[in-house]
């Protein structure tokens, strides 16, 4: 089955700068990759998401890239503030009739005033 | 919209006594997804249903876990004889049924003594 590896357990950055979230995962079905965002104590909240017919989106201060040849996709948190701190999820779901999410392990990213 | 409704928010429960814990999705949701999160594990996928009938639960534990659907308004999903092992936060999750966003719900915390 799909499986999906997050690689940065913990990031820190300065305020303002950019932070980067790398994710890869295994099953060239999978076609469709949100990112979640969990603030202490709290639930799941979606922030963003890629298609797999795009390589590129953007919203606001976010940006998502999906390189599919190397099944690679990546969060980018442009001028990082630090209300941006939480433990950001990956996952990655299919186009088949089944669309469970597979989840990354999460990236605490902490943003330093 | 009230979002996804979950409840309890908290269960304590003995050693081998049994649980449930209840979801309403968001009106005119028609998918309900199940996903356990613990510190070790991550977050894990359980089950879902589509239009109340059950697509997968290949990540319910064989025994002692079932789920059900039995109208557009809620799901439960029950643990029998409960081990401190399924001491998790079990959330629940809707969207439109298609490859699309999933709302998560505030998660119940459950925790087995």
């Amino acid at each position: 089955g799909e499986k999906v590896e997050q690689h940065e357990s913990t990031l820190s950055v300065r305020e303002g700068d950019s932070a980067v979230i790398n994710c890869t995962y295994t099953d060239t079905a999978s076609s469709y990759f949100p990112w979640y965002k969990q603030e202490a104590g709290k639930s799941l909240h979606f922030v963003i998401d890629i298609r797999s017919n795009v390589d590129r989106k953007q919203s606001q201060r976010l940006i998502v890239l999906l390189d599919k040849k190397a099944k690679r996709f990546s969060l980018h948190i442009t001028a990082t503030q630090p209300e941006d701190s939480a433990i950001y999820f990956c996952a990655a779901s299919m186009a088949t009739g089944n669309y469970k999410y597979v989840f990354g392990a999460g990236t605490r990213l902490k943003v330093i005033a | 919209n009230a979002g996804v409704i979950q409840t309890p928010r908290h269960k304590v429960t003995g050693k081998g006594q049994e649980a449930t814990l209840w979801c309403e999705p968001i009106s005119g949701h028609s998918a309900v997804f199940w996903y356990r999160q613990t510190i070790v594990q991550g977050l894990e996928f359980l089950t879902y249903f589509r239009n109340q009938a059950p697509i997968d639960d290949s990540g319910m534990p064989k025994e002692r876990f079932s789920a059900q659907m039995p109208n557009q308004s809620h799901s439960t999903l029950k643990i029998q004889s409960t081990q401190p092992q399924d001491s998790a936060v079990y959330l629940c999750a809707s969207n439109w049924g298609n490859q699309d966003t999933q709302y998560f719900g505030p998660g119940t915390r459950l925790l087995v003594l």
